[in-house]
C-alpha cells in the first residue's frame, strides 16, 4: 500500500524568506507525485507534478520541487514567499493504472509580514 | 474554460437526514471523482467514474452513500442517513481520461451534520 507523510502540520515564515514544505512517500511501485494548494474556502489547485524525467520540477507561482527516489521525498520549495502564499499545501501520489490520488494530511503555510 | 461546478457551497443538516450534492465537470472530461476532506486531513477518494461507469468505489460507505453519473456528465453524491462523522468538505474533480494526470477540482461543498 502507498502512503504520503507531510511532517509539518504548520509552517510559519516571514515574507520574502525561503520556505521548504516536506513530503515523504512510501510505495513499492513507481509513483507520480503532485503538490496542490488550497486557499480558504476553495478547491485544490495543481502547483506542480512529477511524472518522469528531470527530478527538479518547476510549477506555478515560483514554486519548485525535487523528486528524490533514494530518500522517497518530494519537498516543495520557494526562494521568497509572499503574503498571498498563505494557504494549505497538499502532497499527493498516484500510481500507473489507477490514477487515484493518495493525499498527505496537509501543511498550513502562514506567511508573516 | 469553465471549471468544475459544485452545489451547494454549504449545507447544514441534522443527523439521520439525507443530503445530495451535485457536480458538473469540465466539458469533455471523461473521468469524475468525488473526494471527502475531513477537517485536518487530506482528501480521500470516495468514488471514481469513467464516463458513466464506476471505476473505483472501494472506500465509499455503501450503506449510506450513493453516487451516480447519468449520461456520463453531471454527477450526484447522496448521503442517507447522515451521521455526525460525515461532516466534511466534499470535493468533485474531473480529468480528461483515467490516464490524465492532474485533476481539476471544484470549490467543494462544506457539509455540517448537527
Amino acid at each position: 500500500a502507498q502512503s504520503v507523510t507531510q511532517l509539518d502540520s504548520q509552517v510559519p515564515v516571514f515574507e520574502e524568506a525561503p520556505v521548504e514544505l516536506r513530503c515523504n512517500y512510501s510505495s513499492s511501485v513507481s509513483v507520480y507525485l503532485f503538490w496542490y494548494v488550497q486557499y480558504p474556502n476553495q478547491g485544490l489547485q495543481l502547483l506542480l507534478k512529477y511524472l518522469s524525467g528531470s527530478t527538479l520540477v518547476k510549477g506555478i507561482n515560483g514554486f519548485e520541487a525535487e523528486f528524490n527516489k533514494s530518500q522517497t521525498s518530494f519537498h516543495l520549495r520557494k526562494p521568497s514567499v509572499h503574503i498571498s502564499d498563505t494557504a494549505e499545501y497538499f502532497c499527493a501520489l498516484s500510481t500507473s493504472g489507477t490514477y487515484k490520488y493518495i493525499f498527505g494530511t496537509g501543511t498550513r503555510l502562514k506567511v508573516l509580514a | 474554460e469553465a471549471g468544475v461546478a459544485q452545489s451547494p457551497r454549504y449545507k447544514i443538516i441534522e443527523k439521520r437526514q439525507s443530503v445530495a450534492f451535485w457536480c458538473n465537470p469540465i466539458s469533455g472530461h471523461a473521468t469524475l471523482y468525488w473526494y471527502q476532506q475531513i477537517l485536518g486531513q487530506g482528501p480521500k477518494l470516495l468514488i471514481q467514474f469513467q464516463n458513466n461507469g464506476v471505476v473505483d468505489d472501494s472506500q465509499l460507505p455503501k450503506d449510506r452513500f450513493s453516487a451516480e453519473r447519468l449520461k456520463g456528465v453531471d454527477s450526484t453524491l447522496k448521503i442517507q442517513p447522515a451521521k455526525l462523522e460525515d461532516s466534511a468538505v466534499y470535493l468533485c474533480a474531473s480529468s480528461l481520461a483515467s490516464g490524465g494526470h492532474g485533476y481539476t477540482f471544484g470549490s467543494g461543498t462544506r457539509l455540517t451534520v448537527v
